[in-house]
């Protein structure tokens, strides 16, 4: 069974600052992992996604995320902040067998905040 | 290409009614999956479509349903509406296989009075 934590329900930055969102997964085969941003009222956008090309993803609006085996890692970063980044992000997974169609696990957000 | 689209995007339905979502895929997607997301418990995971056939399921009650099309379009159905019901109800497209990253629609806002 797979499920995921994301240490930090609200996080705050300065802008300019590093954006560090946290998430831990949990998996019983090699997983697919997702970053997804939501805008108030709006629905989810994907940020990125890992699918065991590369451990170090990049994805949109500057963002990235290193997959970390050993530590079950997939934190997403950004090396400066933005007003515009504020929102809530989802880390998301989904286990990577090619037979079965596994339902995508949600983290429970982390609530980003910017101050000027 | 056009994203997915949901609609209606608000409803306001009383206690007892029954309402019916609805939701259009991505051109070329097979999967439509049905969330429900409220402040108190984050996003919980309805059921998945895949051609026309329920391929997963989560942990709701019978009141909640679902189907889909031959076009992919899905639709999902509350009856016996209950306050609790009230959320935010997002559709998600994917291709249904391989990597599966879904994208999601601007979701419908269903308010029960």
């Amino acid at each position: 069974a797979q499920s995921v934590t994301q240490l930090g329900s609200h996080v705050s930055v300065s802008e300019g600052a590093l954006v560090l969102l946290r998430c831990n997964y949990s998996s019983s085969v090699p997983p697919y992992l997702f970053w997804y941003v939501q805008y108030p009222n709006q629905g989810l956008q994907l940020l990125l996604k890992y699918t065991s090309a590369a451990t170090l993803v990049k994805g949109i609006n500057g963002f990235e995320a290193e997959f970390k085996k050993s530590e079950t890692s997939f934190h997403l970063t950004k090396p400066s902040a933005h007003m515009s980044d504020a929102a809530e992000y989802f880390c998301a997974v989904r286990a990577s067998r090619k037979t079965s169609y596994d339902k995508v696990i949600f983290g429970p957000g982390t609530s980003l905040s910017v101050i000027p | 290409k056009a994203g997915v689209t949901q609609t209606p995007r608000y409803l306001i339905k009383t206690r007892g009614q029954q309402v019916t979502l609805s939701c259009s895929p991505i051109s070329g997607h097979r999967s439509v999956s049905w969330y429900q997301q409220t402040p108190g418990q984050g996003l919980q995971f309805l059921f998945e479509y895949f051609s026309e056939t329920q391929r997963n399921k989560g942990n709701f009650p019978g009141r909640f349903s679902g189907r889909q099309f031959s076009n992919s379009r899905s639709e999902m159905n509350v009856s016996t509406l209950e306050l609790g019901d009230s959320a935010l109800y997002l559709c998600a497209s994917s291709l249904g296989q391989g990597v599966h990253e879904q994208y999601f629609g601007p979701g419908t806002r269903l308010t029960v009075t």
